[in-house]
């Protein structure tokens, strides 16, 4: 398994402050994920990046922006935390094969 | 539209028997297949996949089938155990070599002793 942490492992915030969720991975993988699950929804992609610096978006990118200025860590960021953001975020990373390999998730608890 | 579906949310099965999960598809381009199981508070870990030059991928007690005329992949697990209980999520992607997957919404397996 790709070596994966996400930072913090459980937040709560209120609604309109931001929030940022990291992503840390150690086996240089170029791809990286973003996702949110949800019940009913299953594993809906927020953002991604194919590289440093390249990032494109997800089908649930709205409310969601994202940063990778080094290969090993991908930052998603709330702007604006709102109640319909409360989810379990789970990064992904992907080498040259199509598995992607998750980190634990951070439970995300917006009031 | 979801481009990929697991009509079935939940699935309880007796232990040592078979567990058959089933996932379909819409997007004719997908070209690879994959299935991951998820415990609670973890992350998913990738189980198995198959590409679509071929029908059946075989991993231990784990086989993938796919039939690619009907737009339908099925999981099979067996004999089942306690621990294959899980949320398992199909996932397709490789559609014009995009870097993306799309992901059903998971089935929960119930192992019974």
């Amino acid at each position: 398994d790709a070596g994966i942490t996400q930072s913090p492992r459980h937040k709560v915030t209120e609604t309109g402050t931001p929030v940022t969720l990291r992503c840390h991975q150690t086996e240089n993988h170029r791809y990286m994920y973003w996702y949110r699950q949800d019940p009913g929804h299953g594993l809906r992609l927020i953002h991604y990046s194919y590289g440093v610096k390249d990032t494109d978006k997800g089908e649930v990118s709205d409310g969601y922006s994202v940063s990778r200025s080094k290969t090993e860590d991908f930052l998603l960021t709330l702007e604006s935390a709102t109640s319909s953001q409360t989810s379990v975020y789970f990064c992904a990373t992907r080498g040259t094969s199509y598995e992607q390999y998750f980190g634990p998730g951070t439970r995300l608890t917006v009031t | 539209d979801q481009q990929v579906k697991q009509n079935s949310p939940s699935l309880s099965v007796q232990e040592g028997r078979i567990s058959i999960l089933n996932c379909d598809y819409t997007n004719s381009m997908f070209d690879y297949f994959l299935w991951y199981k998820k415990y609670p508070a973890e992350g998913p870990t990738f189980l198995i996949s198959i590409s679509s030059i071929k029908d059946k991928n075989e991993d231990g007690r784990f086989t993938v089938f796919l039939n690619k005329s009907a737009k339908h992949l099925s999981l099979h697990i067996v004999p089942s155990q306690p621990g294959d209980s899980a949320v398992y999520f199909c996932a397709s992607g490789g559609e014009q070599g995009a870097q993306k997957l799309v992901f059903g919404q998971g089935t929960r397996l119930t192992i019974n002793p």
